[in-house]
């Protein structure tokens, strides 16, 4: 069965913290895997990643894939409160069905 | 240009009841696709729709249905309501890119409905 398992569930930091969030998944059939940041309701959409290796990076937030480990990992460096929000990791299964994880709550405190 | 928009935002319902819940897809999107967040739980893919057809379905019971309209809009349905049915409804759309799957950069999320079951 196609799963997507994301840690920690929880986190809280202090303000200028780095933080890194895992993701690790068995799907067949990999096409991509995709971060959102979901603070209220509506997820927002943060990278898209298909290659081994290569950082993806916006700003603060960077991304990278390991496809022969299966995992992904997404840092925030120099965290700020509008950080706080639940980070997504989701993994395209065959065909066009999206799986998420359950998510990383992260928490800021100024 | 609006995004993706759904309604009601929030809804109340008893054991048995039925429920629709609508989503209209951002401009120029043609896939819609359904999914239920419970407390504390990421989204669950319920099912998705392309051309007015359900392309693809998770592991939802059939209480659980849907329908596209030839403007892209899209219905979710569901029957004999139960509590565990409480959850966030997200709608999310998109557009088939020219090999024929789903542009999943481009896939936006609308806020959702809350649906509580009483």
């Amino acid at each position: 069965e196609d799963k997507v398992v994301q840690s920690p569930l929880s986190l809280v930091v202090h303000e200028g913290d780095t933080v890194t969030l895992n993701c690790s998944y068995e799907v067949t059939n990999f096409r991509s895997l995709l971060w959102y940041k979901q603070e209220k309701k509506a997820p927002t959409f943060l990278f898209m990643l298909t290659s081994s290796g290569i950082e993806k990076k916006s700003g603060r937030l960077s991304s990278i894939l390991d496809k022969k480990e299966l995992f992904s990992i997404l840092n925030i460096t120099a965290t700020q409160t509008g950080d706080s929000a639940i980070y997504l990791c989701a993994v395209e299964a065959p065909v066009d069905k999206i799986i998420f994880g359950k998510g990383t709550r992260l928490h800021i405190l100024p | 240009d609006a995004g993706v928009t759904q309604s009601p935002t929030h809804l109340i319902k008893t054991r048995g009841q039925q429920v629709t819940l609508r989503c209209s897809p951002k401009s120029g999107h043609d896939t819609v696709s359904w999914y239920q967040q419970a407390l504390g739980q990421g989204p669950q893919f319920i099912f998705q729709y392309y051309e007015e057809e359900e392309r693809q379905r998770g592991n939802f019971p059939d209480r659980f249905s849907g329908h596209q309209f030839p403007n892209y809009s899209s219905e979710l349905n569901v029957n004999a309501l139960l509590l565990g049915d409480s959850a966030l409804y997200l709608c999310a759309s998109s557009s088939v890119g020219d090999r024929g799957f789903m542009d999943n950069e481009k896939l936006f999320f609308g806020s959702g409905t809350q649906l509580s079951v009483l």
